[in-house]
C-alpha cells in the first residue's frame, strides 16, 4: 500500500502551459505539504494546508495554486509554466498534533521538466 | 528561527568503514530532528527521528544519531558503510506554527568506495 502517491512521476511540457500534479495520503493524516527540490537538491516549502485550509504558503509565485478537496488530497496546479519551474515536486503528509510532532511521509515524487 | 546546517555537501568513505555525517540544528524551541535517506531517483525516506526522548536515536540500517543539546548537533553515524548507504542525505528540523513545518538541510552525499 503506497502511504503518499503523487502522479504524474515525470511530466514534460512546454512553456507557457497549465499543469497539475496531483497527491493523495492513505495514511489519515490532517496535514499535506508541497515541497520543491531543485537541482542541487536543496528541498524547499511551498504550501502546507491543515485539514484542507491553507496554513503555510512560502514565498512562491502566484502561477502556482494548491487545492485541496479533502484532507487526503493536495494538488498542485501551475500555471504559464516557465523555463525555472523545472524541478522535482514532492508531495508529503503528517499528522500535526501539537506536541506530538511525527515524521512526514513523502510521495516519490514528480519530475516536471518545462522545455 | 529555525535552521539546519550540514556542514559537508560530499562525504566519502570506503566499504566496511565508518561514516559520519555532520548536522548542527538552530531552534528556538525543543526541536524535532530527522535525518532523511534519497536514493538516486527516488523519493525521501526516514532513516531516524529525534523528539525530545532518548538522546541517542537508532534507526534503520544500522544507522544512529546523537541529540547533543550543549552542541546544538544531531550528527548521523554508521559504524560500517556498505554500498547500497551511497545517497544523499538530509538532516530536517520540525517546529509549530499552525502546523508542523520541516525545515531541510541542504544535503550531504554519500559516496562509498570499494
Amino acid at each position: 500500500d503506497t502511504a503518499v502517491s503523487q502522479t504524474p512521476k515525470y511530466l514534460v511540457t512546454q512553456m507557457g502551459n497549465d499543469k497539475s500534479i496531483k497527491c493523495e495520503q492513505n495514511l489519515g493524516h490532517d496535514t499535506m505539504y508541497w515541497y520543491k527540490q531543485d537541482s542541487k537538491k536543496f528541498l524547499k516549502i511551498m504550501f502546507s494546508y491543515n485539514n484542507k485550509e491553507l496554513i503555510i504558503n512560502e514565498t512562491v509565485p502566484n502561477r502556482f495554486s494548491p487545492k485541496s478537496p479533502d484532507k487526503a488530497h493536495l494538488n498542485l496546479h501551475i500555471n504559464s509554466l516557465e523555463l525555472g519551474d523545472s524541478a522535482v515536486y514532492f508531495c508529503a503528509s503528517s499528522q500535526s498534533d501539537r506536541g506530538q510532532n511525527t515524521e512526514a511521509f513523502f510521495g516519490q515524487g514528480t519530475r516536471l521538466t518545462v522545455v | 528561527a529555525q535552521s539546519v546546517t550540514q556542514l559537508d555537501s560530499h562525504v566519502s568513505v570506503s566499504e566496511g568503514t565508518p561514516v559520519l555525517l555532520r548536522c548542527n540544528y538552530s531552534s528556538s524551541y525543543s526541536p524535532s530532528l530527522f535525518w532523511y535517506v534519497q536514493h538516486p531517483n527516488k523519493g525521501l525516506q526516514l532513516l531516524l527521528k529525534y523528539t525530545s526522548a532518548a538522546t541517542l536515536v537508532k534507526g534503520i540500517n544500522g544507522f544512529e544519531a546523537e541529540f547533543k543539546k550543549s552542541e546544538t548537533s544531531f550528527h548521523l553515524t554508521k559504524p560500517s558503510a556498505h554500498m547500497s548507504d551511497a545517497a544523499e542525505y538530509f538532516c530536517v528540523v520540525s517546529f509549530y506554527s499552525g502546523t508542523y513545518k520541516y525545515i531541510f538541510g541542504t544535503g550531504t552525499r554519500l559516496k562509498v568506495l570499494a
